[in-house]
């Protein structure tokens, strides 16, 4: 149990562009989600914390205008990355916190490239 | 605010050895940590949770242990093998809403 994917897994777009990256819970409803971003080797910084039927919080120095985030259900939140520059290219992985447990279970990442 | 560091942030062992990986942590008032790891290009596994009441955990050839007065955490592994080769992570909540905070991670190469 407590299996999370994302989809895509890796998308390249051009610069300009918008991408959309779900993360979605399988076997568990998670009330709370976060999305991370992770540049070449380095570790895990959190970009947003997403709640389910409100508004997501973010980091300091995170656009929220930028970085879109909807968690529209129990299970779904999506990241939208708007009008993306190459600086956006990076490893961005979700993860999903059962909501009365401690762990949180982290999606296989999405990479994403933009030319 | 929070800073969680680990040490060494690469080490390379022959197969076979009994290694260390530490974790240290600024703000003492955590009530869990947590190890992953991480292949290349790929998300995290959970490998252990500690709970702040206890002292440590195990998980096969893993034993994780958490000393919360003193910061640190260290992440046992014993007769390591080439499929051991990966990053690990260890990371702690931090705020009302479980975020983590990550270390940068120990890259750790078990040559066969």
């Amino acid at each position: 149990g407590a299996v999370v994917s994302q989809h895509p897994s890796w998308v390249i777009c051009k610069s300009g562009t918008s991408v959309k990256i779900e993360c979605r819970s399988l076997d568990f409803q998670a009330t709370t989600m976060f999305w991370y971003r992770q540049f070449p080797k380095q570790s895990l910084m959190l970009m947003a914390t997403s709640n389910e039927g409100s508004k997501a919080t973010y980091e300091q120095g995170v656009e929220k205008d930028k970085f879109l985030i909807n968690h529209a259900s129990l299970t779904l939140s999506t990241l939208t990355v708007t009008s993306a520059h190459p600086e956006d290219s990076s490893f961005y992985i979700c993860s999903a916190h059962r909501t009365g447990a401690y762990e949180q279970y982290f999606g296989p990442g999405t990479r994403l490239t933009v030319t | 605010k929070q800073e969680v560091t680990q040490i060494p942030a690469a080490l390379s062992v022959p197969e076979g050895e009994n290694l260390v990986l530490n974790c240290s942590f600024t703000d003492s008032a955590i009530y869990n940590l947590q190890w992953f790891r991480q292949d290349p290009g790929k998300g995290l596994t959970s490998l252990l949770l500690i709970q702040s009441s206890q002292r440590e955990q195990t998980s096969g050839r893993l034993n994780a242990s958490l000393d919360k007065s003193s910061g640190r955490s260290t992440l046992y592994i014993a007769a390591s093998q080439p499929g051991d080769s990966a990053t690990y992570l260890c990371a702690v909540p931090f705020g009302a809403g479980n975020m983590l905070t990550f270390g940068g991670g120990t890259r750790l190469m078990v040559k066969p």
